[in-house]
């Protein structure tokens, strides 16, 4: 079975800074997809960025990126230039690859923006 | 409109009661699920459907159970109603070239 494990349960960052969220990951599988999604407090699900294990680059989506790291099951969300509207609960999730495949959600962090 | 519609909003309901969840979705497609979220917890999922005559139980199914009326309707039952099945609840579904879950607003429920 996976699980997905985010450890720090709140962070906090100032405008216009960066600020890293972290999540590691277990799993015996070689292809699985890796996701983060943001919960703002609208309570949408929203996805904010997806990995391929396969592919060794890092993704990217504007201000956001992540950090894969396969061999240490890390999977690291980074967000640059924070702006208000990144507050939000932000949950790690991971995919196997597969006709059966499920998504498995960590607890998620609480990120405030502080103005 | 939004792809992923979920019916009502937020519910408030006693104990015993039979309470149903709808979702539907215009994104065509195949595969559909519920989820439950509780505070400090993440999403869990209940049950899952990947086409219409297909029914799967997820990880926390006891007490809730589901119809697929249609490729793009996905209801969630509680039959007799508990007060810790008060969560958020939400329905999402899936793209299975991009392997890609899309979720619904979320439907608050409180049992009382």
């Amino acid at each position: 079975a996976q699980t997905v494990t985010q450890s720090q349960p709140e962070m906090s960052v100032q405008e216009a800074e960066t600020v890293t969220l972290s999540c590691t990951y277990d799993t015996s599988e070689n292809n699985y997809y890796l996701f983060w999604y943001k919960q703002p407090p609208s309570r949408q699900m929203i996805l904010v960025i997806r990995q391929e294990a396969y592919k060794q680059q890092n993704a990217t989506e504007n201000r956001f990126s992540v950090n894969f790291q396969k061999a240490a099951k890390s999977f690291s969300l980074k967000i640059s230039d924070s702006q208000l509207g990144d507050t939000a609960m932000y949950f790690c999730a991971f995919m196997t690859r597969g006709a059966n495949s499920k998504l498995t959600f960590g607890k998620g962090i609480t990120l405030s923006v502080r103005p | 409109d939004a792809d992923v519609t979920q019916t009502p909003r937020n519910r408030i309901t006693k104990t015993g009661k039979r309470i149903m969840l709808e979702c539907s979705q215009t994104k065509g497609h195949d595969r559909m699920y519920w989820y439950r979220q509780d505070p400090g917890l993440g999403l869990q999922l209940i049950y899952y459907s990947f086409d219409v005559k297909d029914i799967n139980k997820g990880e926390i199914s006891d007490g809730y159970s589901v119809s697929r009326q249609a490729q793009a309707k996905f209801s969630l039952s509680l039959e007799s109603a508990i007060p810790n099945q008060t969560a958020l609840y939400f329905c999402a579904t899936s793209d299975l070239a991009k392997n890609i879950q899309y979720f619904g607003a979320g439907t608050r429920l409180s049992v009382l």
